[in-house]
């Protein structure tokens, strides 16, 4: 099955500087990778994603790239602000496994800003 | 549009009880899956359910079960509660018509067990 890997596991910031998380995942057959942000008790929440068609997607703050040869993608925070202060996970999805598309998630990252 | 509900947001129970959580989804989503989510662990796949019928299912024991009901709302089960059970329990929700689509997670139940 799916295996992704996520990095770092903590991330500390100063306000105004950008944040990197990457993910690396396995199966070549994934061709959707999602992000999400969980603040504290809450659920996570869809905050960006991109297919395998396109390289890299852009909103405000937040992009997302991928490299499907070497199969890793990353998250790229600018401008880091402290409300962006939570924990960010990635996952892959798009190998069908009992008829379903059950995304696998990296085990998150926490980006902690400092203001 | 609604988001993803779920009921109850907090329990406590002790060893040996078993407990029910309810998931809403959002409006004309057919799939909901669940997931247990431990600081040790991260966000591990329980099972997933579309047209009231399980179409997967993780690596947990059989004390955790599920259904779907005709409207989609769905609820898990855990009978014979352990110590270890003790996590957020996340639902989440998509179309799960064709192909990849998104899941759209509700804000979870947290189970503590004593």
């Amino acid at each position: 099955g799916e295996n992704v890997e996520q990095h770092p596991s903590t991330l500390s910031v100063q306000e105004g500087d950008s944040a990197v998380i990457k993910c690396t995942y396995s199966d070549s057959a994934s061709n959707y990778f999602p992000w999400y942000k969980q603040e504290l008790g809450k659920g996570p929440q869809l905050i960006i994603d991109i297919r395998s068609n396109v390289g890299e997607k852009k909103d405000q703050r937040i992009a997302v790239t991928l490299n499907k040869t070497a199969k890793h993608f990353s998250l790229h925070i600018t401008e880091t602000q402290p409300e962006d202060s939570a924990v960010y996970f990635c996952a892959a999805s798009g190998a069908p496994s009992g008829g379903s598309y059950i995304p696998t998630f990296g085990r998150g990252t926490s980006l902690i800003v400092h203001p | 549009k609604a988001g993803v509900t779920q009921t109850p947001r907090y329990l406590i129970k002790t060893r040996g009880q078993q407990v029910t959580l309810s998931c809403s989804p959002i409006s004309g989503h057919r799939s909901v899956s669940w997931y247990q989510q431990t600081p040790g662990q991260g966000l591990q796949f329980l099972f997933e359910y579309f047209s009231e019928t399980q179409r997967n299912k993780g690596n947990f024991p059989g004390r955790f079960s599920g259904r779907q009901f005709s409207n989609s709302r769905s609820e898990m089960n855990v009978s014979t509660l352990e110590l270890g059970d003790s996590a957020l329990y996340l639902c989440a929700s998509s179309f799960g018509t064709s192909g990849v689509d998104t899941q759209y997670f509700g804000p979870g139940t947290r189970l503590t067990v004593l």
